[in-house]
């Protein structure tokens, strides 16, 4: 069955530490992984990923992809009190376009 | 300039009525979900359309009933409301349906916080 696991579940830490969020994949047929920041209300689009080993970055935020271990991490550095939200990462699903999202994980940045 | 826009965003209701919610969306995307967000916060898909056309029915109740008049609205309709139905419903879109080719991923709306009673 295909699955998105993320890790942590939820996360606390100070301004200025920098956090590293977890996202493993089990699918065939893998086309993409995307991440997402979803605050108070809909998610908002951070990065897509299709290839292995290449960073993509925006700002304090970075993400790469490792499609032979199956997952992906998420870097926020410098973390701010606006980087607190839930982030979440989908994969499509094996031999169809529908993504399935994990369950993301809570970050709480306290001033 | 709301790209993905869904009304209401709060509903209450009772249980065994019928509701609907209305999803627009403004970016020339071809394609419109639907996603269940439950208590726990996990996404889950009910619907995809892409121009007008059902691509996406997951095992989701009869109940449930999209409708995509044209490719910029994708309406839900709940018929007979269930308590276990109260959740958050998200609207997206996309603007292919395979978004490997560099697409920027999905765009949501900001969701309608549905709660039965």
């Amino acid at each position: 069955e295909d699955k998105v696991v993320q890790s942590p579940l939820s996360l606390v830490v100070h301004e200025g530490d920098t956090v590293t969020l977890n996202c493993s994949y089990e699918v065939t047929n893998f086309r993409s992984l995307l991440w997402y920041k979803q605050e108070k209300k809909a998610p908002t689009f951070l990065f897509m990923l299709t290839s292995s080993g290449i960073e993509k970055k925006s700002g304090r935020l970075s993400s790469i992809l490792d499609k032979k271990e199956l997952f992906s991490i998420l870097n926020i550095t410098a973390t701010q009190t606006g980087d607190s939200a839930i982030y979440l990462c989908a994969v499509p699903t094996s031999g169809t376009y529908k993504y399935i999202f994990g369950t993301g994980t809570r970050l709480k940045v306290l001033a | 300039d709301t790209a993905v826009s869904q009304t209401p965003k709060y509903l209450v209701t009772q249980m065994g009525n019928d509701k609907s919610i209305k999803c627009e969306q403004n970016l020339g995307h071809d394609t419109m979900y639907w996603y269940k967000q439950d208590s726990k916060k996990f996404l889950k898909i009910m619907f995809s359309y892409n121009n007008k056309e059902l691509i996406i029915n997951e095992t989701v109740p009869n109940r449930f009933s999209p409708k995509s008049p044209d490719k910029a609205h994708l309406n839900l309709h709940i018929n007979s409301l269930e308590l276990g139905d109260s959740a958050v419903y998200f609207c997206a879109s996309s603007q292919e349906f395979w978004q490997g080719r560099g697409g920027g991923g999905y765009t949501f709306g900001s969701g309608t916080r549905l709660t039965v009673v």
